[in-house]
């Protein structure tokens, strides 16, 4: 079956600090690739997304790169701030009707 | 716009008693509609989705079932509560077709003593 695996947590990083979390995936056929941020006691939110191969998605700062050679997704940012510490998720969806998680990452950001 | 509201926000519930979760989105018709749970240090697990009224599919064997009574209306329920349902609940609707992206609530904090 479809499965997300992202890189465990917790993470933490001084302000400006370039991060990276990896995100692979095992799926047959072409998903779309999702990022999804949650911050504390909030539901989550969609940060970005790619729909196909080489496909860039990108919002407030961070992107990500739908590579199907090596079925990853890995989420980038390169200069973080204390508002971006939250819990990262990286989704995949195949059928257009349900979404596969990962186990979510906890990013911490200090001053 | 679209709004999707889930309530009660935090519950406190002894072991054995009922549970009752309500979700409802507003700004759009036909949703689907996703219960999903996040327990302590896991990951999302999906509970059950619907594609419409009436309609109730099952992921995963367990204490707790779903209603759609109305079209934007969506409830999660339990006769007994067990330890083991405590976590973060949420609840979450799609645009039909859409290439997956789903539109969280709040959520709502269970925690069964």
């Amino acid at each position: 079956g479809d499965s997300v695996t992202q890189m465990e947590g917790p993470v933490t990083l001084s302000e400006e600090a370039f991060l990276t979390i990896n995100c692979t995936y095992t799926a047959t056929g072409y998903p779309s690739l999702f990022w999804y941020v949650q911050y504390p006691g909030e539901g989550l939110q969609l940060l970005l997304k790619a729909t196909k191969a080489d496909d860039k998605g990108s919002n407030k700062g961070f992107e990500a790169t739908y590579r199907k050679e090596t079925t990853s997704f890995h989420l980038e940012k390169g200069s973080v701030q204390v508002s971006d510490s939250a819990v990262y998720f990286c989704a995949l969806s195949r059928s257009r009707l349900k979404l596969s998680f990962g186990a979510g990452t906890t990013v911490t950001v200090r001053a | 716009s679209q709004t999707i509201h889930q309530w009660p926000a935090t519950l406190v519930q002894p072991v054995g008693s009922p549970l009752s979760l309500e979700c409802t989105v507003e700004g759009t018709s036909n949703p689907n509609l996703y219960w999903y749970r996040q327990a302590a240090g896991r990951g999302l697990q999906l509970l059950f989705y619907s594609v419409g009224i009436g309609q109730i599919s099952s992921e995963v064997p367990q204490n707790l079932s779903a209603s759609r009574p109305q079209d934007r209306q969506f409830i999660l329920s339990s006769k007994k509560l067990l330890l083991s349902d405590s976590g973060f609940y949420l609840c979450a609707w799609s645009v039909p077709g859409n290439t997956g992206e789903l539109f969280f609530g709040e959520g709502s904090r269970l925690t069964v003593l």
